[in-house]
């Protein structure tokens, strides 16, 4: 079955610094979706990649997915607090989503 | 409008007694799907409904472990004997239909704690 790495694990970041979160998968990709989730609350959807190269973008958050479709960014410019909360990853298989372990992202003011 | 509910919020129980949560998908949604997170990993895949119907139900761990959507609206998931290990965040998602890129939206998810 898929597997997801995802990187760093976490990251402490200064406010107002550039940081970029990777996803790496052991398959091709056909969906791939960022989350990102506050301690203690559900999952809130940032964005949807399907195509190779495709980049989609939502204020400050970037994400990309690769030619090949098997690694994944997410790019956050000029970091604020309210950025903080763990980044989550997740494939699509056949339906169901199979997720990263998480990047928990700090952001220092 | 009305995001994914999932009742009760927290749940705390013994080792060895029966649990029940819910979850109220977005109206109109046909698919609904129950994952489970363990504190500090992401979350694990357990069953989806689309309908009525499991379509997948290969995530459960165990046969204590069962889920119910008999109106295709409302779903429960059940836990029979319950044990320490079971103890985690369940989640609950809907999407318009299953299958394909139909974004999943989540609950907020019920903090199962078995003592």
């Amino acid at each position: 079955s898929q597997e997801l790495e995802q990187s760093p694990q976490s990251l402490i970041v200064q406010e107002g610094k550039n940081l970029t979160i990777n996803c790496t998968s052991s398959k091709t990709l056909y969906g791939l979706y960022w989350y990102k989730q506050k301690y203690g609350e559900g999952l809130i959807f940032l964005m949807m990649l399907q195509k190779g190269g495709e980049e989609k973008s939502h204020e400050k958050i970037t994400a990309k997915l690769d030619e090949k479709k098997q690694q994944s960014s997410l790019h956050i410019t000029a970091s604020q607090p309210s950025h903080a909360g763990i980044y989550l990853c997740g494939a699509d298989e056949g339906g169901k989503l199979i997720f990263g372990q998480g990047t928990e992202l700090s952001v220092k003011p | 409008g009305a995001g994914v509910s999932q009742t009760p919020s927290n749940k705390v129980t013994e080792k060895g007694k029966y649990v029940e949560l819910r979850c109220d998908p977005i109206s109109g949604h046909t698919a609904l799907y129950w994952y489970r997170q363990s504190l500090g990993q992401g979350p694990e895949f357990l069953i989806y409904f689309q309908g009525t119907g499991a379509a997948d139900d290969s995530g459960l761990p165990n046969d204590r472990f069962f889920a119910v959507r008999p109106e295709g609206s409302v779903s429960t998931l059940k836990i029979q004997r319950t044990e320490r290990g079971d103890s985690a965040v369940y989640l609950c998602a809907s999407s318009p239909d299953a299958g394909g890129t139909d974004t999943q939206y989540f609950g907020p998810g019920t903090r199962l704690t078995v003592l």
